[in-house]
Parts: structure tokens; C-alpha cells; sequence
């Protein structure tokens, strides 16, 4: 069985330019997560997804920040524009309907400069 | 002060050693416990679920102290390929996950 699938794998932009990831999930999970991890410090989820659902979109920084999942499968997340402080992994989760164990993409490192 | 606060070591042992982790939770309404491993560079990955019973896998064991809300690992044994960082992490139900910032766990030959 295939795994979260992320891409791109890394991602290096100047401040104030946009950029998108794009998260395919397990095949069948019905819940995709967004999460941002810094170094050092454990994922915080930015937005999770039911389906199309953005059901719990509260961390999210909507002022630059925007994601959404079309069709209930693939989502992609978008930074615009782009601050030195985002610099940091981007990493989508998905997980079956009912259950709670969350499988991680490998991430999206975002450097920017 | 975080939801979930684990020491962030490192914690070098030898091979062979006992080594424990522990975290505590300030939210009394989580319903549901983890410990996650991510290794360098690399995703988090469910290692195991926490019970109040405590529960056992192969070399490692979780416990679960609600009253005190404190979480604890033990890994018995330790081979280098433990070497990682251990997340702990709690849910309030609704499928939401808090993470702590991670235990990193170092073993030497």
C-alpha cells in the first residue's frame, strides 16, 4: 500500500514570493492533516480536513496561509507571500474514517531566504 | 506553559541499557494516548497507543498516570536503531493530535 506522498520534498524561495505543496493521502483515508514542524519541536497541525470539510482550520494563519482539498482527496496547502519565519516542514497526515493512527508524508522543507 | 511538556534530553545510554521517557499533559479532558518516533530528517511514526492498563510491545512499555496526567515509556534492551526522537503525544477526541516537542534518545556501541 502506497504512502502519504508529498511534493515537492524541498522548496527554497525569497520572502514575499508564493508557494504551494500538494499532499496526496493513503488511498481510503478520509481525514488529511496539515501540520508545521519547527526544528526542534513537535508537528502542530494547521488545518484538518473531513473529507472536503475543512473542519478544523483554527491555527491556520489565514492572512497568508490558504489550503483546500478538492474532491476529498489530494489537498495543497499555499503560503502567499512567504515570510522568513515559515521556513520550516510542512508535513500532511491522513487517517481512516474512525480511527485515530495518523500516517505522516515524508514533509515538504520550506527554506526561505 | 505547553500541553505537553517532555524533557528534551538527549539521552545517550549504552547498548543494552533501560532507558524511560516521560511527559506530562495539562489537559485533563485527552482521551487518547501516543508515543510517536521520528527519526533524523524523517516523518513521525506511531510507535505505539497508551492505555491505563500500561501495555507492552516486544522491548517497550507505556503507562498511563491520569490522575497525575503523565505519560511514561520504558524501552528495555536498547539497540542502536532506538536512536530517534520519541514525540509524546495526546488527543482530546476528534482526532485531534498534540504533539510535545520530543525526547531524543542517543545509544552508543
Amino acid at each position: 500500500e502506497a504512502g502519504v506522498v508529498q511534493s515537492p520534498r524541498y522548496k527554497i524561495i525569497e520572502k514575499k514570493q508564493p508557494v504551494a505543496f500538494w499532499c496526496n493521502p493513503i488511498s481510503g483515508h478520509n481525514t488529511l492533516y496539515w501540520y508545521l514542524q519547527n526544528l526542534g519541536q513537535g508537528p502542530e497541525l494547521l488545518i484538518r480536513y473531513e473529507n472536503e470539510e475543512a473542519v478544523d482550520d483554527s491555527q491556520l494563519p489565514k492572512d497568508r496561509f490558504s489550503a483546500e482539498r478538492l474532491k476529498g482527496v489530494d489537498s495543497t496547502l499555499k503560503i502567499q507571500p512567504a515570510e522568513l519565519g515559515d521556513s520550516a516542514v510542512y508535513l500532511c497526515a491522513s487517517s481512516a474514517s474512525g480511527r485515530e493512527t495518523q500516517y505522516f508524508g515524508p514533509g515538504t522543507r520550506l527554506l526561505v531566504l | 506553559r505547553k500541553e505537553v511538556e517532555q524533557d528534551p534530553g538527549p539521552f545517550n545510554v549504552p547498548e543494552g541499557a533501560t532507558v524511560a521517557f516521560n511527559c506530562t499533559y495539562s489537559n485533563s479532558a485527552s482521551q487518547s494516548f501516543f508515543w510517536y518516533r521520528q527519526d533524523c530528517r524523517k516523518e513521525p511514526k506511531l510507535l505505539m497507543s497508551v492505555y491505563s492498563s500500561g501495555n507492552e510491545d516486544g522491548r517497550f512499555t507505556a503507562q498511563l498516570n491520569r490522575a497525575s496526567q503523565y505519560i511514561s515509556l520504558l524501552i528495555r534492551d536498547s539497540k542502536l536503531s532506538d536512536s530517534a526522537t520519541y514525540l509524546c503525544v495526546v488527543s482530546p477526541g476528534r482526532r485531534a493530535l498534540t504533539f510535545g516537542s520530543g525526547t531524543r534518545l542517543q545509544v552508543q556501541p
